[in-house]
């Protein structure tokens, strides 16, 4: 079956510095990812959605120039969270959408720990 | 907004018995998905239902979606030990896109 990749999956970093996300569709064409954000025992929220090609848009709440997305193929979406403050500490999970299937699927998530 | 609760928040059961778990939502969704968390991974699709009324089996797993449009059920039967986990409902922020809303979840841990 179609697999959505994230790399890394788990990352440490100081304060103030930013870290980059990658989510892959390994065998299919995304023209369309999602980033969602999930705090410990709680739920997944989006946080954007990733146009190939185009900017991304933006959850209410979420800031765009903390959260940069760039979809600059249609198997790679990044997530970078500039200045990362440990209050970004949260696991980060993209989904990818495969039009043919008409399927979305989820990557197995990359945990962030900002000290 | 939009919003989906789930109940129970988490369960113990026996391994063997049978799990029921509900969602509700404050608006009418037409199209209702039945995700499954492990710890430390991301979710992954169980059932997904598409017509109010809809019954649909995998497996041990079934789900429903109510009639109402604003309620769907989750059962599991003859529960064994990998049914642990976080089992989320979601449904399209709007209707006919990809952009979901999560539930609140249910945690289940099965005791051997």
């Amino acid at each position: 079956g179609a697999v959505v990749s994230q790399h890394p999956s788990w990352v440490i970093c100081k304060s103030g510095t930013s870290v980059k996300i990658e989510c892959r569709s390994l065998d299919f064409q995304a023209t369309t990812m999602f980033w969602y954000r999930q705090f410990p025992k709680q739920s997944l929220m989006l946080m954007a959605t990733s146009n190939e090609g185009s900017k991304a848009t933006y959850e209410q709440g979420v800031e765009k120039d903390k959260f940069l997305i760039n979809h600059a193929s249609l198997t790679l979406s990044t997530l970078t969270v500039t200045s990362a403050h440990p209050e970004d500490s949260s696991f980060y999970i993209c989904s990818a959408i495969d039009r043919n299937q008409e399927t979305q699927y989820f990557g197995p998530g990359t945990r962030l720990l900002v000290l | 907004g939009q919003q989906l609760n789930q109940s129970p928040q988490s369960m113990f059961i026996q391994e063997g018995e049978d799990v029921s778990m509900n969602c509700t939502s404050s608006s009418i969704f037409n199209t209702w998905l039945w995700y499954k968390q492990d710890p430390g991974e991301g979710p992954v699709l169980l059932i997904a239902l598409y017509k109010a009324g809809e019954l649909t089996s995998n497996g041990r797993l079934t789900a429903q979606f109510g009639i109402t449009r604003k309620d769907s059920f989750l059962n599991i039967s003859a529960s064994i030990p990998s049914d642990v986990g976080i089992y989320f409902c979601a449904g399209p922020k709007l209707s006919g896109t990809y952009k979901y809303i999560f539930g609140t979840g249910t945690r289940l841990k099965v005791l051997a």
